[in-house]
């Protein structure tokens, strides 16, 4: 069973503040997905990562694949609390069993004004 | 564009009774899956199909059928309702493993 573990499982911090969620796994993906979710909504895809080392900037989000596809960062610059929501990270295996999609627990972000 | 619909919204039931909770997309996509989601659980798949007349068990299958008759509709049918069920349930589709998934508006079920 392929596992991803995402620190923190919580954080509460000021507007303007820096952060970063991190994504693990000991098992190598083809690709990793990013997903933001709100209160009452399903959740909507961020941004796909498919090299390793790979980075992609979506405006003050930066993404980053691990060298070896087995981990992913997610930073936040000048945090703003319209980013509040929780953050899912999901490792793709196309080789895999089940579905192919393995989502982390999340991190509830909590942006203060 | 519709997307993934899901009916109905919010649904509260008695242990024991069944229901069917509906899920359709629009996008001719092959992959549809539901998940539950808990607190401190994250999203956890019960089952999936990977085309018409295709399913298979996620993590969590008990207590839970599926059908996929048509490439559009894939319902998720509760036998006998326990207050163990109680969860919010998403139904997502994608086009083929390494795209992205689309999620419905989810189903916040409470079994008393």
């Amino acid at each position: 069973t392929q596992l991803l573990e995402q620190s923190p499982q919580f954080l509460s911090i000021q507007e303007g503040e820096n952060l970063t969620v991190y994504c693990n796994s000991s098992s190598v993906f083809s690709s990793l997905q990013w997903y933001r979710q709100e209160p009452g909504e399903g959740p909507v895809l961020l941004v796909t990562v498919v090299t390793g080392g790979e980075v992609k900037k979506l405006k003050r989000l930066t993404f980053q694949f691990g060298d070896a596809r087995k981990d992913s960062s997610l930073h936040i610059t000048a945090a703003q609390t319209g980013d509040t929501g929780l953050y899912l990270c999901a490792g793709v295996d196309s080789g895999g069993g089940a579905d192919g999609l393995t989502f982390g627990k999340g991190t509830h972000l909590i942006i203060q004004p | 564009n519709a997307g993934v619909t899901q009916t109905p919204k919010f649904q509260v039931l008695k242990t024991g009774q069944s229901m069917t909770l509906q899920c359709a997309q629009d996008m001719n996509h092959e992959y549809m899956s539901w998940y539950r989601q808990d607190p401190g659980m994250g999203l956890r798949l019960i089952h999936y199909s990977v085309g018409a007349g295709i399913t298979d068990q996620g993590e969590v299958p008990n207590g839970y059928n599926v059908s996929r008759s048509t490439t559009e509709d894939f319902p998720l049918r509760l036998l006998s309702a326990a207050p163990s069920q109680t969860s919010v349930y998403f139904c997502a589709s994608r086009g083929d493993t390494n795209t992205e998934a689309f999620f419905g508006q989810g189903t916040r079920l409470t079994v008393v």
